[in-house]
């Protein structure tokens, strides 16, 4: 079974501008969630979305959103980027929350310069 | 607010030797508290979890002590191998809130041949 996938890899960007962000969850999975990880903070919850719900939000800004798709696919939409907006943003999937395992993906590492 | 502060920030063990990684919390709400392994260029992996009505669970090498009056909880990794030098992550989580998870800081260990 494929794992869950972060595309892009990489990505370099300028104060001001808007990213996204997009994970494929593991099949079968209805729960996707987003964190950021930095070195200072450690991870960092973002919001999860469960059958294209958001069914819970972390303490970010405005700035950060996301939606999720009918295949579950998601994404992830930072406006107005800041240079401490650069991160590892991790996707992680799961059957349906709670004490689901939770698969996360290798990241998207985000650099803004 | 770190609702999870982990300690320490980095280990350095010897092979065979005994791995210990600190967490404690405030919350008293939480109920379920997971453990994650991270390699470099990778994302977390759950390794072990246990909920607040259990004082140890055992799977392998690795062993997770909670002490519900102390709000602490601990992992160890006995006969530590090269191969679990990572990063390891404590995780909290409140009931019905999905995959909401608070994550502390994290712990580099390194195992010295």
């Amino acid at each position: 079974k494929a794992g869950v996938t972060q595309t892009p890899r990489y990505l370099i960007k300028t104060r001001g501008q808007q990213v996204t962000l997009s994970c494929s969850p593991i099949s079968g999975h209805r729960s996707v969630s987003w964190y950021q990880q930095t070195p200072g903070q450690g991870l960092q919850f973002l919001f999860e979305y469960f059958s294209e719900t958001q069914r819970n939000k972390g303490n970010f800004p405005g700035r950060f959103s996301g939606r999720q798709f009918s295949n579950s696919r998601s994404e992830m939409n930072v406006s107005t980027l800041e240079l401490g907006d650069s991160a590892l943003y991790l996707c992680a999937s799961s059957l349906g929350g709670g004490e689901d395992t939770q698969y996360f993906g290798p990241g998207t590492r985000l650099t803004v310069l | 607010q770190q609702q999870v502060k982990q300690s320490p920030q980095s280990l350095i063990v010897q092979k065979g030797g005994i791995s210990i990684i600190n967490c404690a919390y405030e919350n008293t709400a939480f109920d379920y508290f997971p453990w994650y392994q991270q390699f470099p260029g990778k994302g977390p992996a759950l390794l072990i979890a246990i909920r607040p009505d259990v004082s140890e669970k055992k799977e392998g090498r690795f062993t997770i002590s909670f002490n519900k009056s102390a709000k602490q909880f601990s992992l160890h990794i006995m006969d530590s191998q090269p191969g679990d030098s990572a990063t390891y992550f404590c995780a909290a989580s409140l009931p019905n809130t999905g995959n909401q998870f608070y994550f502390g800081t994290g712990t580099s260990l390194t195992v010295i041949p």
